[in-house]
């Protein structure tokens, strides 16, 4: 079956400017991540759905992040005002989170962002 | 210090060798354990996956784990110049809301030919 998707792959904005990214998760799959990875650095925890309830928004890193999945399925994550430290790879993830064999995460693509 | 630490590497291994990857975690409680592969620009994609004490193999991949000396390590045999990748160690710590993943900053390994 078809895997995690993200779009924009690339994206390339101004400073100041908003960007809205998207997220579609394996059908199916309960849970939601999103992490940023920076250049050289392991992936690092950005919020959390459980289907549409928001359960760990505790990485984001500022109040410019917001993210939302209001039916359970697709996420956007949005940045507000972005800076130039917001430039990273912006990854989804999904899992079926029902026991321990579904606790493995599947990740998107990613989102390229780089803010000048 | 950090919650997962790995080796940044490089780690060059000959085309044929084993390579050795090692991982530690903070988190005595943690009990899920993952090694993610990671090519250049590309996203993470799991290789093993183990929770429970000694080894566990998979093809050319074996991963070790030691709860009481809280590591975790990835041994690679019959390395190939495909093996070259960054390795992310990852883990599901106890205190953690859901399921969400705290990784290591990642081992790049390159094997040469």
């Amino acid at each position: 079956g078809a895997g995690v998707s993200q779009s924009p792959r690339y994206k390339v904005a101004k400073r100041g400017q908003d960007v809205a990214l998207r997220c579609d998760p394996i059908s199916g799959h309960v849970s939601l991540f999103w992490y940023q990875q920076a250049l050289g650095q392991g992936p690092e925890f950005l919020t959390y759905f459980q289907n549409e309830a928001q359960l760990d928004k505790s990485g984001l890193p500022s109040d410019r992040f917001f993210a939302e999945r209001p039916e359970g399925s697709v996420s956007t994550l949005k940045i507000q005002r972005t800076q130039q430290e917001d430039s990273a790879v912006y990854l989804c993830a999904s899992s079926l989170a029902l026991d321990r064999a579904g606790e493995t995460q599947y990740f998107g693509p990613g989102t390229r962002l780089l803010v000048l | 210090q950090k919650e997962v630490e790995q080796n940044s590497g490089p780690l060059s291994v000959p085309e044929g060798a084993i390579a050795s990857l090692n991982c530690t975690y903070s988190d005595r409680g943690s009990q899920s354990f993952f090694w993610y592969r990671q090519y250049s620009g590309k996203s993470p994609e799991l290789i093993m996956s183990i929770y429970s004490n000694g080894d566990k193999e998979d093809g050319r991949f074996t991963a070790q784990l030691n709860k009481a000396s809280q590591y975790v390590s990835l041994l690679i045999r019959d390395s190939q110049p495909s093996d070259s990748a960054t390795y992310l160690c990852a883990v599901i710590m106890i205190k953690a809301a859901g399921n969400k993943l705290t990784f290591g900053g990642g081992t790049r390994v390159l094997v040469k030919p």
